[in-house]
């Protein structure tokens, strides 16, 4: 167990629409990463958010947004779906920085899949 | 179902032997290195890590090998059970700031009684 938990856990979309994913964790964990994981592949950074603000993005485009809230639960927001959207949507919690251990407690994930 | 594991590389390993698992990476920077087993339906799950001024770390059943010189990290997994089978990921940290992760591709590794 991880303490990190992710909704919903599958997902169906179609084009063009967007979705909203979440993920929530036990207390003390104020840093929280989102990564995408395509079928066959390692997972891929989206962005990073600590203390509610973006602390970092991967090569992904502005329609992919996020939010983390102070009791430590975060979204990531996707608009104008492309079937290449999808994937495992992977959130992981962390103690943040200066913290001794680096250590990512990864979700389960969420399944999107867009028609 | 899928498998996370789909056109993985693959590692076929006798139940009991040892396995090794090898990941190149490409950041000279990195000061931080992890490996994850993820099993299928499932997020990845830490394994081991390893931090730059190291070149070797154990764990239970698990040793974590870095070469900075070739920028290669190793995992060897001992006894190997079939509870091992999994797909395996090393991360290395991009080393421009903390905790943003890049993963390899994986290696899918399938225990045989």
């Amino acid at each position: 167990e991880t303490g990190v938990t992710q909704s919903p856990t599958h997902l169906i979309k179609t084009r063009g629409q967007q979705v909203t994913l979440r993920c929530s964790s036990q207390s003390g964990h104020n840093t929280v990463s989102w990564y995408q994981q395509a079928l066959g592949q390692g997972p891929q950074f989206i962005f990073q958010y600590y203390r509610e603000e973006e602390n970092g993005r991967g090569n992904f485009p502005p329609r992919f947004s996020g939010l983390q809230f102070p009791n430590y639960s975060s979204e990531l927001n996707v608009n104008a779906l492309e079937l290449d959207d999808s994937a495992l949507y992977l959130c992981a919690r962390s103690p943040g920085p200066g913290n001794s251990s680096d250590e990512q407690f990864f979700g389960p994930g969420t399944r999107l899949t867009v028609l | 179902g899928e498998s996370v594991g789909l056109h993985l590389p693959t590692l076929s390993v006798q139940e009991g032997d040892n396995s090794i698992i090898n990941c190149a990476y490409s950041n000279s920077a990195s000061d931080y290195f992890i490996w994850y087993k993820q099993e299928s339906g499932k997020g990845p799950q830490f394994i081991i890590d390893i931090r730059s001024n190291m070149d070797k770390r154990q764990g239970q059943r698990v040793t974590v090998l870095l070469n900075k010189t070739v920028k290669h990290l190793s995992l060897q997994i001992a006894a190997t059970q079939p509870g091992d089978s999994a797909v395996y990921f090393c991360a290395e940290n991009l080393g421009d700031s903390w905790g943003k992760l890049q993963f390899g591709a994986g290696t899918q590794v399938v225990v045989t009684p």
